[in-house]
């Protein structure tokens, strides 16, 4: 296990909705990147965050937002949920060291949305 | 923009045989990082090898290596001696240098390993 957990593990809500999905990072590491991975692909970068601040975004729109906290850890929060949000979000925590720096994964959140 | 390409939507492997998955990449920046990762259907990825692209020699986990061909933008894993554990999701990702982190990640390769 990588120590990245993640909460809640499943989620079911309805279109309009809004959610929250939390990350905690494995000790050491102070960057957190979140990606959504729909059923039959790969994983897209939603954003990441370092040091409590937002370090680069993926092509998503901006009901999809997040937080980093004092200790790392990190919320991702998506507003006016819509059907295709229905996916398996991951969070990955590293350090900054830079390349060769590997992102660990958390066991994900699934998210169904009706 | 950087793309990854894996071409094998899923293949079937004998116990105890090597399977190659074939991983294709396209970038025009010449510092960036190559990864495979591993999803068995809980869900959760597990990293299982690197390669940079500076890297001399091509890169080595135990039974997984890196077909490293830089000239042809392919970075294909080859897992030896095929275990039923090794049944999963395998995901082919690129990181840039000046965007450490941000992965960029292919479809992915289901493999079946069979007894």
């Amino acid at each position: 296990e990588t120590g990245v957990t993640q909460s809640p593990t499943h989620l079911i809500k309805t279109r309009g909705q809004q959610v929250t999905l939390r990350c905690s990072s494995q000790s050491g590491h102070n960057t957190v990147s979140w990606y959504q991975q729909a059923l039959g692909q790969g994983p897209q970068f939603i954003f990441q965050y370092y040091r409590e601040e937002e370090n680069g975004r993926g092509n998503f729109p901006p009901r999809f937002s997040g937080l980093q906290f004092p200790n790392y850890s990190s919320e991702l929060n998506v507003n006016a949920l819509e059907l295709d949000d229905s996916a398996l979000y991951l969070c990955a925590s590293s350090t900054r060291r830079g390349e060769g720096e590997t992102q660990y994964f958390g066991p994900g959140t699934r998210l169904l949305v009706l | 923009a950087q793309k990854i390409t894996q071409t094998q939507p899923g293949m079937f492997v004998q116990e105890k045989e090597a399977v190659t998955l074939d991983c294709t990449y396209d970038t025009s920046d010449p510092s960036y990082g190559l990864f495979w990762y591993k999803q068995p259907s809980s869900g959760e990825m597990i990293f299982l090898i690197y390669q940079g692209s500076y890297d001399q020699q091509n890169a080595t986990e135990g039974r997984y290596s890196l077909n490293f061909q830089k000239a042809r933008k392919s970075a294909n894993l080859v897992i030896s001696a095929s275990q039923l554990g090794d049944s999963a999701m395998y995901f082919c990702a690129m990181s840039l240098t000046d965007s450490w982190g941000k992965f960029q990640f292919g479809a992915g390769t289901q493999v079946v390993v069979t007894p």
